[in-house]
């Protein structure tokens, strides 16, 4: 089993539409998580960190079970713009900074 | 833009030969991972030097080598180049305390291909 597990789509959503990524995590020693962007051939870049309490920005909601050991991200009124790979990030290993990716998913707005 | 800058950009080797890539972190970062992106995949962690000390590594052969420099500047070194070793190679950085750290900010990576 994958240490981070996420559906690789693609999901392909029109403008205007509501879109939700889930991963699961199997350490439940688990401390931090994020969500980062990666757009085709660039970097990954941090969307947003992810709390227990669940924490909102603009359009993008993460949310976190640490009891389900899952992780969510809802992007709501969905932009061209926001076509790219979602990465869900885990760091586990107190120690060491070490994030644990999973695959991606892959997300394609339609006009 | 994250202010971490990797060199080069691009870099194209023959097999068996070897690779050195450079990172420089972001100012006031102590700590710089590295991590190999394969196409279709997600990051896989290679090592994590802090204070220029290693200070863990994923499931990568010892053929992968690092360094950090006082300045915390690192690089990434590859001996014996395969053909798998072909990926986009991700330096990320942080400031952290061994206990606690920032969140991680990468650079724009190396794309190495590998022939």
């Amino acid at each position: 089993r994958k240490e981070v597990e996420q559906d690789p789509g693609p999901f392909n959503v029109p403008e205007g539409a509501t879109v939700a990524f889930n991963c699961t995590y199997s350490n439940s020693a688990s401390q931090s998580f994020f969500w980062y962007r990666q757009d085709c051939r660039k970097e990954p870049k941090l969307l947003m960190s992810v709390y227990s309490s669940g924490n909102e920005d603009g359009r993008f909601t993460a949310q976190l079970n640490r009891a389900s050991q899952y992780i969510s991200l809802l992007i709501r009124d969905s932009k061209l713009s926001d076509s790219a790979t979602y990465l869900c990030v885990v760091n586990g290993t107190s120690g060491t900074y070490k994030y644990i990716f999973g695959t991606g998913t892959r997300l394609k707005v339609l006009a | 833009e994250t202010g971490v800058t990797q060199s080069p950009t691009h870099l194209i080797k023959t097999r068996g030969q070897q690779v050195t890539l450079r990172c420089s972190s972001q100012s006031g970062h102590n700590t710089v991972s590295w991590y190999q992106q394969a196409l279709g995949q997600g990051p896989q962690f290679i090592f994590q030097y802090y204070r220029e000390e290693e200070n863990g590594r994923g499931n990568f052969p010892p053929r992968f080598s690092g360094l950090q420099f006082p300045n915390y500047s690192s690089e990434l070194n590859v001996n014996a180049l395969e053909l798998d070793d072909s990926a986009l190679y991700l330096c990320a950085s942080s400031l952290g305390d061994r206990e606690v750290w920032t969140e991680a900010f990468f650079g724009q990576g190396t794309r190495l291909t590998v022939v």
